[in-house]
Formats: structure tokens, sequence, C-alpha cells
């Protein structure tokens, strides 16, 4: 079956430290990948793309890595701070059984002071 | 522009009720998409319209599940007969493009059915 699954577990860590989300797919052949932000009682915000051409991108502190042949992507927060502490949601289309776009089950990430 | 608008932000309603969801695209916005964010199912794309017109209503769960875009400006999403199981936060989002153009997305409209 399809699935897009993110840190099983919420993540903690020490300000400053860099934190790492990772984002795994199964039976999907992307051709991008996207990643949001969620804030509890708000919608997701849009933070970076990355397409299956692209090994990295980076915006910022934010970086994301894309490697298609072990079906995983990477994000990562640099010099992390508390207002870094959020859900954060791995997304992309599906073209296997026409053009679905479907979300990840987020990870959610608390900055410790 | 004030972003996605999304109305009510709250709706509490007893099984069997109509429900009606409106959302407000960003003003140029060709897409616009309606999800819904359970804590089993995550956030699952329901239908998503492009000039008004519907274009991928394969993720509406059922047929008590409609949803119309009868302008540019306005959408709503329509839940008739509602069951507890429709609890849920739905969103709106809106786009200038279709996938991989970035979404825009609303507040959410937390519905509870009792």
């Amino acid at each position: 079956s399809q699935k897009i699954e993110q840190n099983s577990e919420a993540l903690n860590i020490q300000e400053g430290k860099t934190a790492t989300l990772t984002c795994n797919y199964t039976n999907y052949s992307p051709a991008y990948l996207q990643w949001y932000r969620q804030d509890p009682g708000r919608g997701p915000v849009f933070l970076l793309l990355i397409r299956e051409n692209e090994k990295e991108k980076r915006k910022e502190r934010l970086k994301v890595t894309f490697d298609t042949t072990l079906k995983q992507s990477l994000f990562h927060i640099t010099a992390s701070q508390p207002a870094d502490s959020a859900t954060y949601l791995c997304a992309l289309e599906s073209t296997n059984t026409g053009n679905q776009f479907y979300f990840g089950t987020g990870t959610s990430l608390t900055v410790i002071p | 522009d004030a972003g996605v608008i999304q109305s009510p932000r709250h709706e509490v309603t007893e099984m069997g009720q109509e429900v009606t969801l409106r959302c407000k695209p960003i003003s140029g916005h060709d897409y616009l998409f309606w999800y819904r964010q359970t804590m089993m199912r995550g956030l699952e794309l329901l239908i998503y319209f492009n000039n008004n017109v519907p274009i991928d209503d394969s993720g509406m769960p059922e047929d008590r599940f409609s949803a119309k875009m009868p302008n540019a400006s306005f959408s709503t999403l329509k839940i008739q007969p509602s069951e507890p199981r429709d609890s849920a936060v739905y969103f709106c989002a809106s786009s200038f493009a279709r996938f991989p153009y970035e979404q825009y997305f609303g507040p959410g409209t937390r519905l509870t059915v009792t």
C-alpha cells in the first residue's frame, strides 16, 4: 500500500542544535516533495519545494534533501530556536493513480530553551 | 490580501443535520482545495477546483459530502446528513496554479458532530 511516514514520535531538541526530520514514502514515484509547517489551531504554511533532480535545497536555516533511491526526504533546521517549535508536514503528488496530493503524518518538534 | 478566509471557525451540530462550510480564496488564485484533518488520518485532500470547475473529487469520502464553487471568490463544502465521524478540522487552500505551486491555507473550520 502507499504510505508517507514521518518521525513516529515527537522530537525534542535543545536550542541551538540542528533538528532533523524524516519523510519516508513507499509505492510512490513523486517528481517533487514539499514541506509545510503547522502551528496549533492554524493551517499549514508552505516552506520548501524540492524536485526529484535536486539533491538539496536551502532557505535560510532550513535545508531539505531528497533521495529518490532511498525514497526519503530529510528536513534540517540549523541553529534551532524555540520559535521553530511546530508540526512539520511533508507532502507529495502521486501520479500512480490519477494526480492526488498527499500529506505525511507530520512530526511535532519542540525546541527547548 | 487578507489570505484565505473560512467561516465559521467553529461549528457544533447534531448528527443528521446539514453543515455548510464556506471559503473565500485569495484573489487571483485559480485553484481551490478542500482538506480534512483528523488525528487518525492526518491531512487529506477531499476535492480541488480549477477556475471554479471541480477537477478531482476522488478524496470525497461519501455522497453525503458535496462541494461547489459558484464563482472565483466563493466555495462551499456541504455535509448532509452529518455524522459524528465527520468531526474534524476542515481546511480550504488556494493556489496560483496546480501542484507543485505552494498552497495557501485558511485557518480551518473545527467541526464537531454530536
